[in-house]
């Protein structure tokens, strides 16, 4: 069974403070998906990271997935309170499945 | 910019009565997706469809789920017996194939209450 742990489950910062969360797995996946979801909508698409190392660049947020394709993190630099919210990864299932599986998410809290 | 529709957003029902909820994928989308999240838990994959097919469904999905492609815009997932358990958001997703690898695009969902 393919898990995706994320870390922190929560996290409260002030504005202005840089902050990582990370997705880990002891599994390998294809390629890997960042999402933000609100309270009471769906999931967004923040990014998708594909090749081993590969780091992606949208802003203020950096991600970057791991030589080994289990793992990801996700970095904001100078977070605004319009960075609240639940940030997802989600990784494609194995052996061509086309199912995402998802982590439980780091609700980040943004305070100004 | 295309975005993935659903209707209704909130669908409140009794027991046993059977839901339909739909979906308008990205227009050139051709693969298509249900998930659903209880609350404060994690989204979990129910099943996908491609070329009016389902291609892979989850354990949840048993046979009291089913899922259409009725013309060529709408997709729906019907629960023909719910139970209190089936209470979630349900979202649908869509794919657009090809070298956009497994990015799926979700809509903004659907919550059901069985009560």
């Amino acid at each position: 069974t393919q898990l995706l742990e994320q870390s922190p489950q929560f996290l409260s910062i002030q504005e202005g403070e840089n902050l990582t969360v990370y997705c880990n797995s002891s599994s390998v996946f294809s390629s890997l998906q960042w999402y933000r979801q609100e309270p009471g909508e769906g999931p967004v698409l923040l990014v998708t990271v594909v090749t081993g190392g590969e780091v992606k660049k949208l802003k203020r947020l950096t991600f970057q997935f791991g030589d080994a394709r289990k793992d990801s993190s996700l970095h904001i630099t100078a977070a605004q309170p319009g960075d609240t919210g639940l940030y997802l990864c989600a990784g494609d299932g194995q052996g061509g499945s086309e199912k995402l599986v998802f982590g439980k998410g780091t609700k980040l809290t943004v305070n100004p | 910019e295309p975005e993935v529709t659903q209707t209704p957003s909130h669908q409140v029902t009794q027991m046993g009565q059977e839901v339909i909820l739909r979906c308008v994928p990205i227009s050139n989308h051709l693969y298509f997706y249900w998930y659903r999240q209880i609350l404060g838990q994690k989204v979990e994959f129910l099943v996908s469809f491609y070329n009016n097919e389902i291609s892979e469904k989850s354990e949840i999905f048993d046979d009291q789920f089913s899922v259409e492609r009725p013309d060529g815009s709408n997709f729906t997932l019907k629960i023909r017996s719910t139970k209190l358990e089936d209470s979630a958001m349900y979202f649908c997703a869509s794919n657009g194939g090809g070298l956009t690898y497994n990015e799926q695009f979700f809509g903004p969902g659907t919550r059901l209450t069985v009560l």
